[in-house]
């Protein structure tokens, strides 16, 4: 089945700076979806990002299928901003979807 | 706010009682599913619903069985729970029957002593 590794695994960042995490797959994909999962646990849809580039405030995602991964930008980190971000895609032409183990992300004041 | 309520949101069991998780939507979508998540490993599907009586395995589906007999409810059965079932369970929604984008109910912390 296909495959999906995220990096960096862990990252420390001073509150202010930037940020970009990276999603590889293994094969096609029809679907990518980029999750936040908060320190209370929740999981925070952020982009439905399939192919090509969307925005939405400080954060923003580029996905190149041809190529085989998406990235997820965060600029100007806030301390909420803490927590795990998951990519998941689809690629079997089923109806799951297959989760990367996540990048887990420290915001420090 | 996906309309996905999880009950009990909490649960302690002993090892070898049965246990009943259930997820519950208000808006009629078609498609369920039961994923559990554990350090290292990330999300995993359990089993999930594409429709009322209409389920299908996941990666992780031993030990687990599942029931959908109206829409808004499915349900997640450990027949006799075992240690290695403590874990955090999460449902999910599909909205669209073309696109496979999934929102997430709140969670299960299960612990099974």
């Amino acid at each position: 089945g296909i495959q999906v590794e995220q990096s960096p695994p862990d990252l420390i960042l001073q509150e202010g700076a930037n940020s970009t995490l990276r999603c590889n797959f293994s094969d096609s994909v029809n679907n990518l979806q980029w999750f936040h999962q908060n320190p209370w646990g929740q999981l925070i849809n952020l982009f439905y990002i399939p192919s090509g580039t969307k925005q939405n405030g400080r954060l923003s995602a580029t996905t190149v299928a041809t190529e085989r991964y998406s990235l997820l930008y965060i600029s100007s980190s806030q301390t909420t901003d803490s927590g795990v971000y998951f990519c998941a895609v689809d690629g079997n032409r089923d109806d799951k979807i297959i989760f990367g183990k996540g990048t887990r992300l420290h915001i420090l004041p | 706010d996906a309309g996905i309520t999880q009950s009990p949101r909490h649960k302690v069991t002993e090892t070898g009682t049965p246990v009943t998780l259930r997820c519950h939507q208000t808006e009629n979508h078609r498609y369920m599913y039961w994923y559990r998540q554990d350090p290292g490993h990330g999300l995993r599907l359990i089993h999930y619903s594409y429709g009322v009586k209409d389920t299908d395995k996941g990666e992780v589906s031993d030990g687990y069985s599942v029931s959908r007999s109206k829409t808004e409810d499915f349900l997640l059965t450990l027949e006799s729970a075992t240690s290695s079932q403590t874990s955090v369970y999460f449902c999910a929604i599909r909205y669209s029957q073309l696109y496979n984008e999934q929102f997430f109910g709140p969670g299960t912390r299960l612990t099974v002593l």
